[in-house]
Order: structure tokens, then sequence, then C-alpha cells
């Protein structure tokens, strides 16, 4: 594709819902990244993949949150028993290269905004 | 102390003036440096990224790096009203990269 692109864009859930958010990287894009964006905050690094492999977990604020991306393309971060906290914007970012550089540019998708009543 | 530090702003500029962002960080094993900008209920937008001490310059756009006093700036020239949105600052240490909360700017026509 031409970009990132995330699905569902918008998502209501009521407390205690598991709810599934989907990123389709750009195509050949061998980093993914997800990140949460609270109201007035930057993005908050939540967990990492290079190909399939997730190598950095440490940003998920709990065990409610998974990630995972079997084949190494698509990704889908699910958060379990939803609670309000959990209300933000969910961001997620590919890079082409699976190196820590800077010219290693990250490309945002449209984000998912999880209202969680 | 957060990791990376921004003045939330809002910063308030007439229109062609000079807008000045401000960023510190606290990890000095930083090793590369982003500016994004965000417009309302959009995704951050890669402007440019620095790794060296000094300036770089693009277009309108000058990042500015002090690896020792652990301090990063953008500076946009002749600014417009388009340039109105969220600055954020970004560091990656690694595959991790962290963000500040960013800065609102306002170019006044």
């Amino acid at each position: 594709g031409a970009g990132v692109s995330q699905s569902p864009r918008y998502k209501v859930a009521k407390r205690g819902q598991d709810v599934a958010l989907r990123c389709d990287p750009i195509s050949g894009h061998v980093s993914l990244f997800w990140y949460q964006q609270a109201l007035g905050q930057g993005p908050e690094f939540l967990t990492y993949f290079q190909n399939e492999a997730q190598l950095d977990k440490s940003g998920l604020p709990s065990d409610r949150f998974f990630a995972e991306r079997p084949e190494g393309s698509v990704s889908t971060l699910k958060i379990q028993r939803t609670q309000q906290e959990d209300s933000a914007v969910y961001l997620c970012a590919s890079s082409l290269a699976g190196t820590s550089g800077p010219t290693d540019t990250q490309y945002f998708g449209p984000g998912t905004r999880l209202t969680v009543l | 102390q957060k990791e990376v530090e921004q003045n939330s702003g809002p910063l308030s500029v007439p229109e062609g003036a000079i807008a000045s962002l401000n960023c510190t960080y606290s990890d000095r094993g930083s090793q590369s440096f982003f500016w994004y900008r965000q417009y309302s209920g959009k995704s951050p937008e890669l402007i440019m990224f620095i790794y060296s001490n000094g300036d770089k310059e693009d277009g309108r756009f000058t990042a500015q790096l002090n690896k020792a006093s652990q301090y990063v700036s953008l500076l946009i020239r002749d600014s417009q009203p388009s340039d109105s949105a969220t600055y954020l600052c970004a560091v990656r240490g690694g595959f991790k990269t962290i963000f500040g909360a960013g800065t609102r700017l306002f170019v006044k026509a």
C-alpha cells in the first residue's frame, strides 16, 4: 500500500470488553512499532517488532495488552478487559530497515482512537 | 523527571518571524534526535533528524544539537500560518523512540 493503514479508525468499547486494533505497515517494511498517545501528550512507545519477532515490549502498560505480528507483516494490538484509562489514540509506525539508525524513518499510520466508556 | 522535556506552549509568533522550539533530554546514551509535526487529529510526520553536534538546515527548518548540554532545538524561519501545529521532539537510543509532550505553535497571519 501507499502508506501505513490502521483499522478501525474509531472504536468505542464498554469497560471490560476486549478490543483488537489492526495495523497494515508499508509493504516490505521490516520494523513495526506501536505507540499510545493520550490527549495532549506525545506518543508513548508500547512495543517493537522486527519482522515477526517482538524484540521489545517494555512499554506495554499491563498484561492486558498483547501484540502480535505472526507473518512479519500485519500486526494486531489486543487489549483485554478494557479500562477507562486505556482511552487514547493508538498509533502504528513502520520503517524499512531493521536498524536503529536515524535514517531509518518511521512512517505513522492515521491511528485508532479508542474510547472506553 | 521526564526523559524528554518540551515547553508545552502555546508559542505564538507573527507570520514571517522565526519560531524557536526547544527540547532537553535525560539519557546521555541517546543517539539520534527527531522533530515531528503533528496537526490536530492527525498522526506525526517527520520534519528532520539530527545526530551530530551542530546545526542541520533543511529549507526553512534548522535543527541544532548540543549533546554536552543534552539540548535540541528547531528553528522555523519565515513562519507561515500553515506551520501552526504541535511540534514533537523525539529521542532514539537503540530501537526505542521517546517523544516529548510537544510544543503548540501558533503563527498569526
